[in-house]
């Protein structure tokens, strides 16, 4: 089944305390994207990696990183979470930045104390 | 800035009616146009795009596009309750990312 898997779908954690969402795909996509879902703010992209090895900025990068060493998988991570990141977490997938994000993955609700 | 601007709601319809969901957009470049619908706590699912200007039917949902105008809108005919979430209107402008509007919550009422 094609699908975009996060892990973990719940988490509560300390100001300051390092951690990883896990984003990984099996549709052999080329593009991948995180996007945070904030009430009254919607959508908004955080990063985009267009291959392995290539990624970007998109609208609200500040305090987060990513990687992709591997085609298949795009993690998130915040080196030193703080309370305004707490938010709804969306992985996605397409098959080239030329297409939409056809696939999200089931989202990450994260709570920074 | 690109920008997508949607009425947020809530827009009540009741059951068999057409609900109507506008967007307009602001990067005149702009060439393809999706809808999203969430459900409540539940990621976005890709109910439709389109990519030129008049209509694209797919069973009972409808996208109009007016490239004009800079204006897209989605028709769901014969609304049923478990048509009640939140629409989301995205646009392409070229190959960049995509930009999201901030959703119209739709509520069918039976």
């Amino acid at each position: 089944e094609a699908q975009v898997t996060q892990n973990p779908r719940y988490l509560i954690t300390v100001t300051g305390k390092k951690l990883t969402v896990t984003c990984s795909q099996n549709m052999n996509h080329e593009y991948m994207s995180w996007y945070r879902q904030d009430p009254g703010l919607g959508l908004r992209q955080i990063y985009y990696s267009m291959n392995v090895e290539v990624t970007d900025k998109g609208d609200v990068p500040e305090g987060y990183k990513v990687s992709r060493k591997e085609k298949r998988n795009f993690p998130l991570i915040l080196e030193s979470p703080s309370p305004n990141q707490t938010s709804l977490y969306f992985c996605a997938s397409s098959l080239s930045q030329g297409a939409t994000e056809a696939f999200f993955g089931q989202g990450t609700r994260l709570t920074v104390v | 800035q690109k920008e997508v601007e949607q009425n947020s709601g809530p827009l009540s319809v009741p059951e068999g009616a057409i609900a109507s969901l506008n967007c307009t957009y602001s990067d005149r470049g702009s060439q393809s146009f999706f809808w999203y619908r969430q459900y409540s706590g539940k990621s976005p699912e890709l109910i439709m795009s389109i990519y030129s200007n008049g209509d694209k039917e797919d069973g009972r949902f409808t996208a109009q596009l007016n490239k004009a105008s800079q204006y897209v809108s989605l028709l769901i005919r014969d609304s049923q309750p478990s048509d009640s979430a939140t629409y989301l209107c995205a646009v392409k402008p070229g190959n960049t990312p995509l930009v999201f509007g901030k959703g119209t919550r739709l509520s069918v009422i039976a």
